[in-house]
């Protein structure tokens, strides 16, 4: 079965990096469009950034753009964001989802890192 | 790019039909048929409900459907049930450079 597992948030202060990874099996991982997705502490979603099935193509929100950089390994089967320059309002759960190919929708989701940006 | 308009909330006795709309342009809602609807409980992951405006994923209840009308979907649930209480998100792909946009979420209550 699909499985997508985050890890990498924590607390940090505004202005450092943290870097999250998605780790993901059950799939090929090499075949799909790979998504991150953020929910601040009650509020909706938000779509941050994708990466096409081979890393070559990548789009971001205009809120994380040029701070934020997303990336893949298919070796091993794991997804990155790198986020640099935090700041508070970048306080969220962060989701790794899959792309369902042609259908453009996220049909699998991780469980959430919690990153906190605080001093 | 902004999000997709969504009403706050939406509720409904069990048994009875609610519909949810999701209002954007012809850059994202209009101009695709690439909307997703997404329900979320408390706590939880989102759930994909519906893909390219009105086609089920395996598993997902037939109570669910879409549909959408110019620059605006919907999703309907029939015959509501206590489980479907939870906030739900639409998504669809744009035209715009960043190529996804969600909606701003529904929390449906059954009363």
């Amino acid at each position: 079965q699909v499985q997508l597992v985050e890890s990498g948030g924590g607390v940090v202060q505004p202005g450092r990096s943290l870097r999250l990874s998605c780790a993901a099996s059950g799939f090929r991982f090499s075949s799909y469009g790979m998504h991150w997705v953020r929910q601040a502490p009650g509020k909706g979603l938000e779509w941050v950034a994708v990466t096409s099935s081979d890393g070559s193509d990548k789009y971001y929100a205009d809120s994380v753009k040029g701070r934020f950089t997303i990336s893949r390994d298919n070796s091993k089967n794991t997804l990155y964001l790198q986020m640099n320059s935090l700041r508070p309002e970048d306080t969220a759960v962060y989701y790794c989802a899959k792309e369902s190919t042609v259908t453009n929708a996220f049909d699998y989701w991780g469980q959430g890192t919690l990153v906190t940006v605080s001093s | 790019q902004s999000a997709l308009t969504q009403p706050a909330s939406v509720s409904g006795s069990p048994g009875q039909s609610i519909t949810i709309s999701c209002t954007g342009t012809s850059s994202d809602v209009g101009g695709y048929d690439y909307v997703s609807w997404y329900q979320q409980h408390p706590g939880k992951a989102p759930k994909l409900m519906i893909y390219e405006v009105r086609n089920r994923p395996s598993g997902v209840s037939n109570r669910f459907s879409g549909s959408k009308s110019g620059n605006t979907a919907s999703l309907t649930i029939s015959g509501l049930q206590a489980e479907d209480e939870a906030d739900y998100y639409c998504s669809s792909f744009t035209s715009s450079y960043t190529r996804y946009v969600f909606g701003t979420g529904t929390k449906v209550t059954v009363l």
